[in-house]
């Protein structure tokens, strides 16, 4: 299947410092999706990206979606304790099935961001 | 609340003993989907269901089973489980359709003896 490489797999940081990573794929995605995991819990959507060259802001946030529709980064500015957690790319490819279309995520390998107070 | 359930939250059991892990949503979603976390590779999806009785083969479909009788419930099956499926199980779900959100359950941790 298709796959994504996200760099870098882990991050330690100061509180106030800002946070950038990043995804590359050899396929290219309808979407780019950007999802945290906190502990215990389930990933939940961040920021979704539908447009290549697209640069969507969600607070603190900022994430785009490459012109090449191959790759797409997120940065944090100011980060804070609560952005602990494992952050996930992901792509969405449409497939057409029965005539009903449906996206298929593929997923980076995560980065786990660690904030120090 | 809209949300996704998964039980159990955590499993630990031995080899070839048979288990079901459930997943319900209340969301009215046509599409739900299981994935494995494991580190280093993040999520891989198992299994996926377009709707009730449509089912089809993700990723990592080897030694799982699942079934879609219902449109709130897809449970994952595995009829003989192995250590190398201990795991972190999502269930995720979602309307049908391109470009949309799917919603995650809380996880499921299984370890397999």
């Amino acid at each position: 299947g298709q796959q994504l490489n996200q760099s870098p797999q882990s991050m330690f940081i100061q509180e106030g410092e800002d946070v950038s990573m990043n995804c590359t794929s050899s396929s290219i995605f309808n979407t780019w999706l950007w999802y945290k995991q906190d502990p215990g819990e389930g990933p939940v959507l961040l920021i979704a990206l539908y447009k290549a060259g697209e640069l969507t802001s969600n607070g603190r946030l900022t994430a785009q979606f490459g012109i090449t529709r191959k790759d797409s980064f997120l940065n944090i500015s100011a980060s804070i304790p609560s952005d602990v957690g494992i952050y996930f790319c992901a792509g969405q490819a449409i497939f057409n099935a029965g005539g009903t279309s449906y996206g298929k995520l593929t997923f980076g390998q995560g980065t786990i961001l660690t904030v120090h107070p | 609340e809209a949300q996704v359930t998964q039980n159990p939250r955590y499993l630990i059991t031995v080899t070839g003993k048979k288990l079901t892990v459930t997943c319900s949503q209340n969301m009215n979603h046509e599409y739900m989907s299981w994935y494995r976390q494991d580190p280093g590779l993040g999520l891989r999806q198992i299994y996926y269901s377009m709707n009730v009785e449509v089912t089809d083969k993700g990723d990592v479909p080897e030694g799982y089973k699942v079934s879609r009788k219902e449109k709130r419930n897809f449970p994952l099956i595995l009829e003989s489980p192995s250590p190398n499926q201990t795991s972190l199980y999502f269930c995720a779900s979602s309307t049908s359709g391109g470009n949309n959100e799917q919603f995650f359950g809380p996880g499921t941790r299984l370890t397999v003896l």
